[in-house]
This record gives structure tokens, sequence and C-alpha cells, in this order.
């Protein structure tokens, strides 16, 4: 397996615009998680998916923000209208509860916003 | 709720060993997990105990728990430049909340 996929690799926009990111998470995993990474407030979990359901959304900055995961392997993480404090590494994860029940990260979307 | 806490920075010789440190506070964890950041790149899983173990060794790494204190270490024998990296420790409980520690970043100096 590829492992999670995610794009753009880097994002630059300005200020007001709409950013889509996107992840595909690995083969067969139920869950799916959206991280931020930032140097003031470290890995923030936003939102995570079991069987495409979102379950806890809790972590969502506010209502500019939103997600979908429309099958099993796609997931997106939509900011409309996007603004500097946005500026972060988002990362995606995937896991299942076989095994460790680990997550399994992507290689992350880096936005900067202008 | 769940915390988990690490030191933030950790210089060691390279040949030495690093002890990197971290504290929880979920007395429900089933799994405690390392993982590490490479500049650029995600966070990738090194290796991970299961709550109702106390030690882990997996050649250079060695994980010790705690469980009683809420204590969990990664020991890094012989360390090398190539492990100078972000280390996050973190702790899941029987659904799937994941909490991640603040990472340690530990230097490895010629």
């Amino acid at each position: 397996d590829a492992g999670v996929i995610q794009s753009p690799r880097h994002e630059v926009t300005e200020m007001g615009q709409e950013v889509t990111l996107r992840c595909k998470p690995i083969s067969g995993h139920d869950y799916l998680f959206w991280y931020r990474q930032t140097m003031m407030r470290g890995l923030e979990l936003l939102i995570y998916f079991n069987n495409n359901v979102p379950i806890d959304d809790s972590g969502m900055p506010e209502d500019r923000f939103s997600a979908k995961m429309p099958n099993a392997s796609f997931s997106t993480l939509k900011i409309q209208p996007s603004e500097p404090r946005d500026s972060a590494v988002y990362f995606c994860a995937s896991s299942d509860l076989a095994g460790v029940e680990t997550q399994y990260f992507g290689p992350g979307t880096r936005l900067l916003v202008l | 709720g769940e915390d988990v806490e690490q030191s933030l920075f950790l210089s060691v010789r390279e040949g030495d060993s690093s002890v990197i440190n971290c504290t929880y506070t979920d007395s429900s964890s089933t799994y405690l997990y390392w993982y590490k950041q490479e500049p650029g790149a995600g966070l990738q899983l090194l290796t991970y105990i299961f709550s109702n173990m106390d030690m882990k060794q997996d050649q250079r790494l060695t994980v010790l728990l705690n469980k009683k204190d809420k204590h969990l270490s990664l020991r890094i024998a012989d360390t090398q430049t190539g492990d100078s990296a972000i280390y996050f420790c973190a702790e899941k409980d029987y659904g799937q909340n994941f909490v991640f520690g603040p990472g340690t970043r530990l230097s490895v100096l010629p």
C-alpha cells in the first residue's frame, strides 16, 4: 500500500480565498483523522471519521472549517475564507481496529495564508 | 481531559544513549506509542507498548512503562545523527481518542 496520500503538499494562498486539502487513507482503514500542527499549539486533532461518518468535530476551530468524507477512500478539509492564522501543516491519518490500532500519518500539507 | 507531557528539548552526543520521558494522565490507556517526525515529514510510528507490559525492546529502542506513575520512556542506544528528530509520545484509550504530547526535539551532536 502507498500509505496515506495527501495533496497538495504545499499551498500558498491569499487571505479570504478558499482552500481545499485532500486525503486518501490506507485502503481498508475505518478511521480517518485530520490534525493541524503549529509551533505554538503543537499537534491538534480537528475531526475524525469512522466509516465515513464524522464522530468528533470538537477540534474544528470555527465555522470556516469543514470536512467531508464522501467515500471510504477520500476526504477533504476545506477552509473558507482562509486567514493568516490558519497557516500550519495539516496532517491526515488513518487507522483500523486490528493489530496495534495505531494511526498512520500522511506527509502533510503545508499551508501558508498571506 | 487527558493530557500528555514531555520535555521539549534534549541534546546528546553521538554514540551516547538518549532517554526521552513522557507522563500521561489517562489511567484507561490501552496502548502507548512513540512517533518520530523528521523535518518536513509526517509522524512515523517508532514503537508501541500495550498497557499491561512494562518493557519492550526493539533493536536500539527500549520502552519502559511505569503504569503506577503513568510514566513512559524511550531509550535510544548508540544515538546517531540520523536520530535527530521530534519524538512524540501518544496514548489511546478504549475508543479512538488519541492524545499526543507536545514532542521532544532531539539534537544529536557530533
